[in-house]
Formats: structure tokens, sequence, C-alpha cells
């Protein structure tokens, strides 16, 4: 199994639509993030949290929230989806040794 | 203050060449620079690392090189090959506890190796 696992890995849903994003993982760190790429503009980061009682926003939170509810557990969730929330989305978890990242949910919003 | 700003945003090198990419940063208090490598389809994964107490970090034929004066770090890559062909990240964080800290990335460069 992989170490930080993404749910769904594709998904395209309709504007104004909520949606949820799901990531899991066994690396047994306390810290985990979500990022977003977009093509030119690198990974920004949407939201942190550094354990189950600490949330952060990142640089690009509006539109987004998450939900912490398990150490091994972070999602992420657009309440009312947007065309230009369309990207994909990594979740990743650090520790001693750097960033493990997800493989990733491709969202299309149309 | 918080940006790492990342060049080229692609590169094309033939097989035995050297890639060469940059990023600049801004804040000071930034002390740990990693490279990420991404392929198709796949998360960044961590390439190599550098602390800004030394100049040079080499692992095999990935090198880091950092200049804390002039606030910029290169990642080179000697005797390119095709595999190496993927999307690299640099980033930059504040380590606290010893762990990583939210990381900040550049905009990423898309290396092509030609064989």
């Amino acid at each position: 199994d992989a170490d930080v696992t993404q749910t769904p890995r594709n998904r395209i849903t309709k504007t104004g639509k909520r949606i949820m994003l799901e990531c899991s993982q066994t690396k047994g760190h306390d810290r985990m993030y979500w990022y977003r790429q977009d093509p030119g503009l690198g990974l920004r980061l949407i939201y942190y949290s550094f354990d189950v009682k600490d949330i952060n926003k990142g640089e690009i939170s509006d539109g987004y929230s998450v939900s912490r509810q398990a150490q091994a557990k972070f999602s992420l969730s657009l309440e009312s989806a947007i065309p230009n929330q369309t990207a994909l989305y990594f979740c990743a978890t650090s520790g001693w040794g750097g960033y493990t990242f997800g493989s990733g949910t491709r969202l299309t919003v149309v | 203050q918080q940006q790492v700003k990342q060049s080229p945003q692609s590169l094309i090198v033939q097989k035995g060449g050297i890639s060469i990419i940059n990023c600049a940063y801004e804040n000071t208090a930034f002390d740990y620079f990693p490279w990420y490598q991404q392929f198709p389809g796949k998360g960044p994964a961590l390439l190599i690392a550098i602390r800004p107490d030394v100049s040079e970090k080499k692992e095999g034929r990935f090198t880091i090189s950092f200049n804390k004066s002039a606030k910029q770090f290169s990642l080179h890559i000697m005797d390119s090959q095709p595999g190496d062909s993927a999307t690299y990240f640099c980033a930059a964080s504040i380590r606290s506890g010893g762990a990583t800290n939210k990381l900040i990335f550049g905009t990423g460069t898309l290396l092509a190796v030609q064989p």
C-alpha cells in the first residue's frame, strides 16, 4: 500500500456541487498538507495541519475547507465548486525525511 | 517575501549534457532547500536537499549549489539521461522541531532530455 493514499484519483463535477477529496497516510506523521498544482504556477499550499487539533490556512484557502478526522486522515472540501478550481490536488505528510506526496486527484469542474 | 522564483520554465538538454535549474528566495529565515522530481501521473518525490550551512551537496549525478549571500540555489544534473525527463521543483521552508515545515515551492521546470 502507498504511504499516502488519495481518493478519488479523478473526478469530474459540476459547478456549484460540493465535493470532498480524501487523504490517508500510514507514515505516522502528525503534519499533513493539501496543495494545488496548476501549469506554470507550481504547487500552492491550500491548508495544513500539524496535529488533529491544529488547522491552518495556506496561501490559497478561499473556497476550500478541511477536516482532520484523525492523525492519519485529512480531507479537503470544495463547498461550491467553480471552474477555476479545476486542478491537480496533492495531499502530503512531512516528518524527518521531508515530504511524502500522494499520487494526486485530478479534479475537473464543468 | 515568501516566494521562491524558479527558472527556466522548460529546458531541453541532449543526452549526456548538464541540466541546470536555478532558484532564488527572499526570506532569509528559510533553512531547508529541497528539490523534488515529478513524473507524469505521480506526486513529487524528494530528490535532494541542502541546509544553508553548506555550499554544495552531491548525490550521484545530482548536485545542489547554494549561495547564501545571493539567496540563490541551483540543481545540476550531470550526464543527463532520458529517464531524467520530468518536472523539477525547488522549494524552501523553515524547519521546526527537526521536522519539515510547510514548503514554499517554485513554479517548476519541465526537463526534456533528448536521446
